[in-house]
């Protein structure tokens, strides 16, 4: 089955401590990019991916870091988390290939961070 | 940059249809989507439109655009209690999509 796993699904940590969330997918996606959801203001890009190795600043990068080591993972990194960053994460993937152009977005189910 | 417009809130009584309507600014978008997001939960794509398209319509759900006007809108048929959610419009420009900050619709018994 397509499927997009975000792990955990929640977390509540305390401000500076490092943390990571982790973001993987079994359809051989080029894609990968992480949301941030907060009420009132939908979804917000953070980082994303282009295929392994290469990876761009979002709409809000400030605070995060991203890796892509691997094709299949795209781990989002909280370097030094604050209460700011409190919000509901979406990873997200897709093909990048010309033929595949009209299909959507792959979400994950979520990612509920509370950091105190 | 692209910027993605929707009315905050929606009721509608059970039976009744609903219209949720987006305006989007992005005049290269090649892909507009609707998601519904229920409460606690992920995302869940529900149609979608390729911009030259006007209309696409799948079971109870009808979505229309009007290139000229960019503006997208979602039709939901006989709405009943279980399409109460938040609805998110999405504009893809190549391979970023950039949301609405999403409809809530309370369905009333």
């Amino acid at each position: 089955e397509a499927q997009v796993t975000q792990n955990p699904r929640y977390l509540i940590t305390v401000t500076g401590k490092k943390l990571t969330v982790t973001c993987s997918q079994n359809m051989n996606h080029e894609y990968m990019s992480w949301y941030r959801q907060d009420p009132g203001l939908g979804l917000r890009q953070i980082y994303y991916s282009m295929n392994v190795e290469v990876t761009d600043k979002g709409d809000v990068p400030e605070g995060y870091k991203v890796s892509r080591k691997e094709k299949r993972n795209f781990p989002l990194i909280l370097e030094s988390p604050s209460p700011n960053q409190t919000s509901l994460y979406f990873c997200a993937s897709s093909s990048a290939l010309d033929r595949d152009r009209n299909q959507p977005q792959h979400f994950g189910d979520g990612t509920r961070l509370s950091i105190l | 940059g692209e910027d993605v417009e929707q009315s905050l809130f929606l009721s509608v009584r059970e039976g009744d249809s609903s219209v949720i309507n987006c305006t989007y600014t992005d005049s290269s978008s090649t892909y507009l989507y609707w998601y519904k997001q229920e409460p606690g939960a992920g995302l869940q794509l529900l149609t979608y439109i390729f911009s030259n398209m006007d209309m696409k319509q799948d079971q109870r759900l009808t979505v229309l655009l009007n290139k000229k006007d960019k503006h997208l809108s979602l039709r939901i048929a006989d709405t009943q209690t279980g399409d109460s959610a938040i609805y998110f419009c999405a504009e893809k420009d190549n391979y970023k999509l950039t949301f609405g900050k999403g409809t809530l619709l309370t369905v009333n018994p």
